[in-house]
């Protein structure tokens, strides 16, 4: 079955500190994409990265970073040194390619609160 | 470019009611979508089209119908609501690139159903 997990449910973190939000997943196929979304207090999703099961660098944009790993199925996001504008509710999620036309199994949501 | 617009952004309903979402797009996306998002669930598929004239259920499709009729509009119908059906709703259209590009979300409808 497909699957991702983001076990932590809410993170508060004081402003400059570093936090790495987890995301595992869990699927058979061997060609998948993995994504993360930003969910700010106003509403919208934002599309962060997009991540295919081939490429397995690490990524930084900026205090942005994706570390994936498929010997342990995971595609954690860490934020360097946080921002309160970092306050969101961070989606991880999977596309089904060979399913529904690609949907996106998305995880619980963690949802971080950077305090000044 | 608007991106992915949604009306209404709020709506309150009684049960029994129907009522339209509106989702349009104006990226000439051939792939769109429904999600529905609840607290601790993150976002859950409820009809998808892969093109004009084609569509298909997700993964919560029961009380909600779509169509599609043009490209750029992908409307979801609640036929006759029920506080179930309380939620945040996006809709999402992708690039024809292929099944693993990004979906791009409008800003959602908050739907209340009493």
């Amino acid at each position: 079955a497909q699957k991702v997990t983001q076990a932590q449910t809410e993170i508060s973190v004081v402003e400059k500190e570093d936090v790495t939000l987890d995301c595992v997943y869990e699927t058979r196929d061997t060609t998948y994409y993995l994504f993360w979304y930003k969910q700010p207090p106003s509403g919208e999703l934002v599309f962060l990265i997009r991540r295919n099961s081939f490429d397995e660098q690490n990524e930084i944009s900026g205090r942005y970073s994706w570390n994936f790993q498929k010997s342990t199925s995971s595609f954690n996001f860490t934020i360097t040194a946080s921002q309160v504008v970092d306050s969101a509710v961070y989606f991880c999620a999977l596309a089904m390619i060979y399913n529904q036309g690609g949907k996106l199994i998305f995880g619980q949501g963690t949802e971080l609160s950077v305090k000044p | 470019n608007a991106g992915v617009t949604q009306t209404p952004k709020f709506q309150v309903l009684k049960t029994g009611q129907s009522m339209t979402l509106q989702c349009a797009q104006d990226m000439n996306h051939e792939y769109m979508s429904w999600y529905r998002q609840d607290p601790g669930m993150g976002l859950r598929l409820i009809h998808y089209s892969v093109g004009a004239g084609i569509t298909d259920q997700g993964e919560v499709p029961n009380g909600y119908n779509v169509s599609r009729s043009t490209t750029e509009d992908f409307p979801l119908r609640l036929l006759s609501a029920a506080p179930s059906q309380t939620s945040v709703y996006f809709c999402a259209s992708r690039p024809d690139r292929g099944r693993g590009e990004t979906q791009y979300f409008g800003p959602g409808t908050r739907l209340l159903v009493l």
